[in-house]
């Protein structure tokens, strides 16, 4: 039973348009949560994490959302580029047990130039 | 600085063969994981070592799962028998120390993966 979904398999967007990945998850004991990027025969690259005291955090064209009334999170690239052409995986933690990360399933997103 | 290292690359198999999965973290890091990729469920953590000891195996999904970490520079992920449902990628991933809320982004630093095949 996945506690970590990406329902969206993937996405297309325009290069210099806004991406929106989506991810949800069920365990309301999750508060720490962050974003991976996945390049082909890659490993998984952190990209960006929030806490759960917060609602927005930022780092240059990436932005991480989370709602925990709807146990939603959203990661927001702006403007997109084509390298950022990859699959993209959201992960939750608990602060009782804060090393073990629950993946999504990963959305994969295509930036067309 | 070399990140994580694992190997082999690639590897492919017979049914009922034994398989064996190497990963070297990162120099000083005391947490490792292994991790299975499967475009069903994504990323499923199997197991995760502290100083070298096991501290949850939840995720091992049967006893034909086994790994073990003789020391803090090595570790081996083995499955035998093997089975076709067991091909998927690998991965191994390494952490420094961390208690929160310490600052620290909780990164886990992930290796290239060990893509196997059970014929």
């Amino acid at each position: 039973d996945q506690q970590v979904k990406q329902n969206s398999p993937s996405l297309s967007v325009q290069e210099g348009r806004i991406s929106i990945l989506n991810c949800d998850y069920t365990n309301s004991m999750f508060d720490y949560f962050l974003w991976y990027k996945k390049y082909p025969a890659e490993g998984p690259t952190f990209l960006i994490s929030i806490s759960s005291i917060k609602d927005k955090n930022e780092d240059g064209r990436f932005t991480v959302f989370l709602n925990k009334s709807a146990k939603h999170l959203s990661l927001h690239i702006v403007p997109s580029q084509p390298g950022d052409s990859a699959v993209y995986f959201c992960a939750a933690s608990t602060l009782y047990n804060f090393n073990k990360f629950y993946f999504g399933s990963g959305t994969k997103l295509n930036v067309k130039p | 600085d070399a990140g994580v290292i694992q190997s082999p690359r690639h590897e492919v198999t017979e049914m009922g063969q034994e398989v064996t999965l190497r990963c070297k973290p990162i120099s000083g890091h005391d947490y490792l994981f292994w991790y299975r990729q499967t475009m069903m469920r994504g990323l499923e953590l199997l197991i995760y070592f502290n100083n070298n000891v096991p501290i949850d195996d939840s995720g091992m999904p049967e006893d034909r799962f086994s790994a073990k970490m003789p020391n803090a520079s090595f570790s081996t992920l083995k499955i035998q028998p093997s089975e076709p449902r067991d091909s998927a990628v690998y991965f191994c991933a390494s952490s420094p120390d961390r208690d929160r809320p310490s600052g620290s982004t909780g990164e886990l630093f992930f290796g290239e993966g060990s893509r196997l095949t059970v014929l």
